[in-house]
């Protein structure tokens, strides 16, 4: 039973371009969560989604940022025009219950 | 915006030593509290959940209690070995969302032979 994949496991990008960031959860899993840990800083919330639909999206920025998680495929995590400071590492989390399953990560560094 | 402590930030230990750790959280609008391990250059390994005040869980060598009362959780490791070397994290949740995540920095635990 493979757990949470994430890909790409790296990804660098040059500022203004863009970042897609990719989360397959486990196998029956319905809910997909995003958290982001900055340099020196804890895991933050992001957003959850449950297929086709956005549930909670406050930890997102404002701008830039958005996630999607279709029906069909993984939950997409999309941060267009990257800076500097959207250098961090993507966890992407599944649960069907209470427990949250993490994948490895993406580590997005922006050059 | 849930505070969250944990202390020590890190603890360096003997094979064989016992060790616990402190989260501490609000203990208003409490709804759960998960507890995770997390490797270097791994994913966070979920450990426990817990939800009731004086709820004690144990998994092998690792076990964690509960005070929703006053707002904490230990864990404890006993008879530490090299393997549990690991940042181990707590996580509540807060009765507003009951997925929503708020960690705290993690105690950082080396365990040397």
């Amino acid at each position: 039973n493979a757990g949470v994949m994430q890909n790409p496991r790296h990804l660098v990008r040059r500022r203004g371009q863009e970042a897609r960031l990719r989360c397959s959860p486990m196998k029956g899993h319905s809910h997909v969560y995003w958290y982001r840990q900055l340099p020196e800083e804890g895991l933050k919330f992001m957003v959850y989604l449950q297929k086709e639909n956005i549930i909670d999206e406050s930890g997102m920025p404002k701008e830039r940022f958005s996630a999607e998680f279709p029906k069909e495929g993984p939950s997409i995590l999309r941060i267009q025009q990257v800076v500097r400071g959207d250098s961090a590492a993507y966890f992407c989390a599944s649960s069907s219950e209470e427990t949250q399953y993490f994948g490895p990560g993406t580590r997005l560094l922006v050059l | 915006i849930l505070n969250v402590e944990q202390s020590p930030q890190s603890l360096h230990v003997q094979e064989g030593d016992s060790t616990n750790f402190t989260c501490s959280f609000p203990s208003s609008n409490f709804y759960a509290l998960h507890w995770y391990r997390w490797e270097t250059a791994k994913s966070p390994e979920a450990l426990f959940v817990m939800t009731l005040n004086g709820d004690e869980k144990k998994k092998g060598r690792i076990s964690a209690t509960l005070n929703t009362k006053e707002g904490y959780s230990y864990l404890y490791i006993k008879g530490s070995q090299p393997e549990d070397s690991a940042t181990y994290l707590c996580a509540p949740i807060s009765g507003g969302s009951n997925y929503k995540l708020t960690f705290g920095k993690g105690t950082l635990l080396t365990v040397n032979p």
